[in-house]
């Protein structure tokens, strides 16, 4: 199985900060990495596909980059409504396997 | 709108099943595939099985295989899970997603709501 690592686990930063969350696979997954943003007891929402393109709708603050095994997902301006716990995904192969979660708290 | 609401989630003891349905509108699930993922606060959100748009194409993690089957109604357009011989590592929320494949797999684009399952004596 692919290992997916992400860091930080949590963190806290202010509104218009710049973000960033890391995702490291344990294995070459080229470009097929997707991240979801999941608020408390609310469905995991899609962000973003093949490492970084937005899905139709996703603010233009949200980005992410990266390929082989090491990946970076990015907020540029931190808005209140981002508080959220952030997930990466790789669908390289199965079993499909997601990062074990980055909270985020706003300040 | 694409929706998907999960029902049948509930107490189960263990070695026990459980049946969860997964009804969709908004589009048709015979032209995507749908899979079953789950959420526990220890193991965070795992991938447990695909199904197929066609439901002739099933797969499943290591963690169910045998004891979960997946079936699908493309005329009542809804999506089951069949939950067998539950043990307490089951317990979870259980969501399913529907699955946009470009390969080599894909990724889950609207997920239903959750159903809590409890697996406890």
């Amino acid at each position: 199985d692919i290992q997916m690592t992400q860091s930080p686990s949590s963190l806290s930063a202010s509104v218009g900060d710049r973000v960033t969350i890391t995702c490291q696979a344990s294995h070459d997954i080229k470009k097929y990495l997707n991240w979801y943003q999941q608020k408390p007891g609310k469905a995991p929402k899609f962000l973003i596909y093949d490492a970084s393109i937005l899905e139709t709708g996703v603010p233009s603050r949200f980005s992410g980059s990266g390929s082989a095994t090491d990946f970076t997902f990015t907020i540029s301006s931190l808005q209140p409504e981002d508080s959220a716990t952030y997930y990466c995904q790789q669908y390289d192969s199965l079993p499909i396997t997601f990062g074990q979660g980055t909270r985020l708290e706003i300040k | 709108q694409v929706q998907l609401v999960e029902s049948g989630g509930g107490l189960v003891k263990p070695g026990g099943s459980l049946r969860l349905s997964c009804a969709a509108s908004g589009f048709r699930i015979s032209d995507h595939y749908m899979s079953w993922i789950r959420q526990t606060p220890g193991k965070g959100l795992e991938w447990i099985l695909y199904s197929s748009s066609s439901g002739n194409v099933m797969q499943y993690a290591d963690s169910v295989k045998g004891r979960f089957i997946v079936s699908r109604d493309n005329v009542e357009n809804s999506v089951s899970l069949q939950m067998n011989s539950l043990r307490a590592e089951d317990t979870a929320v259980y969501y399913c997603a529907r699955d946009i494949r470009l390969p080599p797999l894909g990724w889950f684009d609207s997920w239903g709501q959750g159903t809590l399952v409890t697996v406890s004596s």
